[in-house]
């Protein structure tokens, strides 16, 4: 059982455009952590929040925790060709510190 | 640059096998994950070895096992290879500190090892 669902499972769109990738469960979370993976190389972390209704930006990147610690969202602002890649998010729950993946959202952005 | 290495890049084997993947950690962490990552999904938690010992298992059969060293670095053994073994293998290294139950900082992740199996 996938304990974290990301959604679209897909995303292709032109440069300059916005986009919102979600990542939802039924469970709670202690933590959650947004990764960023390109061909050939393991995930790079983005981000962490670990507060209910927590927001962090990064440059064009805003990350929301959910008030309730189940779902998150990352929003890109006017894409780029370098934004390409899968996404990823994760999180530790109350029971384990272990990291549960979600199942991934592949952004292909086109100049 | 993570500073987390992995051996070998590629690999190919058939089923029945054994393989023996290798981690090099980033300097000063003591704590390696080692992950699953199938075409298109996300990583599915294999175990994670702190100061040599066990420390948590995912759901993968004992035919997967794993070692740390002295140093910290590790090495992932899987017997008698089966074709849905093929995946991308990915270790992570992470500083764990506590008196009590180590409490994991972030990790980061090597570049993989991707592994076919024919």
């Amino acid at each position: 059982t996938q304990l974290l669902e990301q959604s679209p499972q897909f995303l292709s769109i032109q440069e300059g455009e916005n986009l919102t990738v979600y990542c939802n469960s039924s469970s709670v979370f202690s933590s959650l952590q947004w990764y960023r993976q390109e061909p050939g190389e393991g995930p790079v972390l983005l981000v962490t929040v670990v507060t209910g209704g927590e927001v962090k930006k990064l440059k064009r990147l805003t990350f929301q925790f959910g008030d309730a610690r189940k779902d998150s969202s990352l929003h890109i602002t006017a894409a780029q060709p370098g934004d390409t890649g899968l996404y990823l998010c994760a999180g530790t729950t109350y029971n384990t510190d272990k990291l549960i993946f979600g199942t991934g959202t592949r952004l292909q952005v086109f100049p | 640059e993570t500073g987390v290495t992995q051996s070998p890049t590629h690999l190919i084997k058939t089923r029945g096998q054994q393989v023996t993947l290798r981690c090099s950690s980033q300097s000063g962490h003591n704590t390696v994950s080692w992950y699953q990552q199938a075409l298109g999904q996300g990583p599915q938690f294999i175990f994670q070895y702190y100061r040599e010992e066990e420390n948590g298992r995912g759901n993968f059969p004992p035919r997967f096992s794993g070692l740390q060293f002295p140093n910290y670095s590790s090495e992932l053994n899987v017997n008698a290879l089966e074709l849905d073994d093929s995946a991308l293998y990915l270790c992570a290294s992470s500083l764990a500190v506590g008196q009590g139950p180590p409490l994991q900082e972030t990790q980061y992740f090597g570049p993989g090892t991707r592994l076919l199996v024919l």
